[in-house]
């Protein structure tokens, strides 16, 4: 039912590299958002988007960016990666507010 | 913002038994009240949200209730499967400058034993 992608699914990479995290849906969602997920399972909330070039930051204080250029694509970009960007980012789109969020299947980032 | 708080973080039942998720929020404007189930290795997938106007919705074996005026609601789940073992959040909408978006309680794993 879902038709929202991330890739890539694992990525390692080493300190300082620079990084995009991409996610796109095919359903036509204005809303989009970023969640990050800690091994303690909580999700928090970093980006969200409300249309193309609307972009806020979300709960959680985060050193990555996003961007909105088109309605199908949100990718999240590091600029240098540190080992305590490692997690599990998850991306999501939705129709509305206060309406179903599809989730990807997430991008387990690893920094060495 | 709101806060979602879920209990219990761990919760381990016998296949057959019934299980009980309970969160509360502090917002009491919000309207919007969904449990999501996450399996290994995959996003959280929808499976069952209630609105404020009503207090109960079942869904075949997983049923939601919500109490207004105690800002709690719950999830239960009957006759439980091992396939029902994963991650369960419960969420409630953050009201942001005439938008909102969805604040995460920190999770339930169930494990149902065979």
């Amino acid at each position: 039912e879902a038709d929202i992608y991330q890739t890539p699914r694992y990525l390692v990479i080493g300190t300082g590299k620079k990084i995009t995290l991409e996610c796109s849906q095919t359903m036509g969602h204005d809303k989009m958002y970023w969640y990050q997920q800690d091994p303690g399972m909580e999700l928090h909330l970093i980006h969200y988007s409300y249309g193309v070039n609307s972009t806020e930051k979300g709960d959680l204080s985060s050193e990555s960016t996003v961007s909105r250029i088109r309605t199908e694509h949100f990718p999240l970009t590091l600029e240098s990666a540190r080992p305590s960007h490692t997690s599990q980012y998850l991306c999501a789109s939705s129709r509305g507010l206060n309406e179903k969020l599809f989730f990807g299947s997430g991008t387990q980032l690893s920094v060495l | 913002g709101e806060n979602v708080e879920q209990h219990p973080s761990t919760l381990s039942v016998q296949e057959g038994d019934s299980a009980v998720i309970k969160c509360t929020y502090s917002d009491s404007a919000s309207n919007y009240f969904p449990w999501y189930k996450q399996e290994l290795g995959k996003g959280p997938q929808l499976i069952i949200d209630i609105r404020s106007n009503v207090g109960e919705k079942k869904d075949q074996r997983i049923a939601v209730t919500l109490n207004k005026t105690a800002k709690h609601f719950s999830l239960h789940i009957t006759e439980t499967q091992p396939e029902d073992s994963a991650v369960y959040f419960c969420a409630a909408p953050t009201h942001r400058s005439g938008y909102s978006t969805l604040t995460f309680g920190k999770g339930t794993m169930l494990l149902v034993s065979p």
